[in-house]
């Protein structure tokens, strides 16, 4: 079974700051997902990540990973109150049948 | 164009009681997927569909049965529902069940069990 945790689970921020998420996961990946859910909503998707090395931005928020250290993080650069959801990491490998296994969620809030 | 839907949006059984959850994409997607989503767990598998007409267990089909009625619909069935699944579920599709296609998510039934 492949394991993927999240850290923090929990983190409060104030607007115009910046921080790092991380997902670690416990076996080779194939891919990387990260995905946003705002309070009793659905997931929607952020990021796909295909390799090592691989980096995506999309305005406050940038994705990157790297296999080796079987580690991805999202990077949220100068907070807006906007941003607070909770964010998945979803790894999929070859190894464990091509099923996604999701983190915990980390639950960002942004302070004014 | 409405992507993944569900229904119901929300239920309340009694122990024991039964109930099938339904879903349904209109993307032309081949896989399709059912997870529950509890506090602190993330989501988790319960089963998927690579294609129609195949099913397979993921990681807690215990208590579950599903039906992949035609590539648009795939149901999730209680059969005699516990307190432990007492969460919500998200259905999910998928072009394929490669790992290589984003998989996309319905809006979720909360369901309690008394």
């Amino acid at each position: 079974e492949l394991k993927v945790e999240q850290n923090p689970l929990f983190l409060s921020m104030q607007e115009g700051k910046n921080y790092t998420i991380y997902c670690n996961y416990s076996t080779t990946s194939d891919r990387l997902y990260w995905y946003r859910q705002d309070p009793g909503k659905s997931l929607e998707s952020l990021f796909v990540l295909l390799s090592n090395g691989a980096v995506k931005q999309e305005g406050r928020l940038m994705a990157s990973l790297d296999t080796k250290a079987r580690l991805s993080t999202l990077h949220i650069t100068a907070a807006v109150h906007d941003l607070s959801a909770t964010y998945f990491c979803a790894v999929v490998s070859a190894n464990t049948g091509n099923q996604f296994y999701f983190g915990t969620g980390t639950s960002l809030t942004v302070i004014p | 164009n409405a992507g993944v839907t569900q229904t119901p949006k929300f239920q309340v059984l009694k122990t024991g009681q039964s109930m099938t959850l339904q879903c349904a994409q209109d993307m032309n997607h081949n896989s399709m997927y059912w997870y529950r989503q509890d506090p602190g767990m993330g989501l988790r598998l319960i089963y998927y569909s690579a294609s129609e007409g195949t099913t397979d267990k993921g990681e807690v089909p215990n208590g579950y049965n599903v039906s992949r009625l035609n590539k648009r619909e795939f149901s999730l069935r209680l059969e005699s529902a516990a307190p432990s699944q007492t969460s919500v579920y998200f259905c999910a599709s998928s072009e394929g069940a490669s790992g290589i296609y984003e998989q996309y998510f319905g809006p979720g039934t909360r369901l309690t069990v008394t």
